[in-house]
């Protein structure tokens, strides 16, 4: 399969555990999205990056959320500290220098 | 603001009742709208970019059509495999993110 894959697919946290999710894109895409989606609503932007450098983040985005992607390949997203309104699908998209953009299967995040 | 909004929010149909759902935007400067499919518990699935008025795309059973103010989304002579969210996104001029609607709904009952 030659699309974008993300890991874990589920992941169960207590409020205040710090969590890791990855996302390898495809493989000739050079621009990797983050979003975050909860029930009922579409996809909100997070971040961006073009290769390595990050080049935009949303105000959704606090200081507790960091995302990296070392060398411009896979993509990691951290959330410290979680509280419960972080529980929500965490979806990674990329794109090859143009505007469609192509979604993994999503994170879906559940913070007791 | 820029903003995308879709309706209905929910639609029901029989199999083989065709309908459309729509999808209308305030961006400045439209540079492409993206119709997704998204089915539950998984990502969006790219259907089709429409990149100026009058434009149109066809897959199977799905037509995309595209104005200045709004887009369609036609399906013809639905089946049960059809139901899923679908979801429409417009890029922001000079950034590269996606605004989404909130979706709608498709059930298609045998």
């Amino acid at each position: 399969d030659t699309g974008v894959s993300q890991d874990p697919r589920h992941k169960i946290t207590k409020r205040g555990q710090n969590v890791t999710f990855r996302c390898d894109p495809i493989s000739e895409h050079n621009r990797l999205y983050w979003y975050r989606q909860t029930l009922g609503q579409g996809p909100e932007f997070l971040t961006y990056f073009q290769n390595e450098a990050q080049l935009e983040k949303s105000r959704l985005l606090s200081d507790r959320f960091s995302a990296e992607r070392p060398k411009g390949s896979f993509s990691t997203l951290e959330i410290q500290r979680t509280e419960q309104g972080d529980s929500a699908m965490y979806l990674c998209a990329s794109s090859l220098s143009g505007y469609e953009q192509f979604f993994g299967p999503g994170t879906r995040l559940t913070v007791l | 603001e820029d903003q995308v909004t879709q309706s209905p929010e929910a639609l029901r149909l029989q199999e083989g009742e065709s309908s459309s759902l729509n999808c209308s935007y305030t961006v400045s400067g439209l540079r492409g709208l993206f119709w997704y499919r998204q089915d539950p518990g998984k990502g969006p699935e790219f259907l089709f970019t429409l990149y100026s008025a009058g434009e149109e795309k066809e897959k199977e059973r799905l037509k995309a059509t595209l104005t200045k103010k709004e887009s369609f989304l036609h399906i013809t002579a639905p089946k049960p495999e059809d139901s899923a969210t679908y979801l429409c996104a417009v890029p922001i001029q000079g950034a590269q993110k996606l605004v989404f609607g909130q979706g709608t709904r498709l059930t298609i009952n045998p």
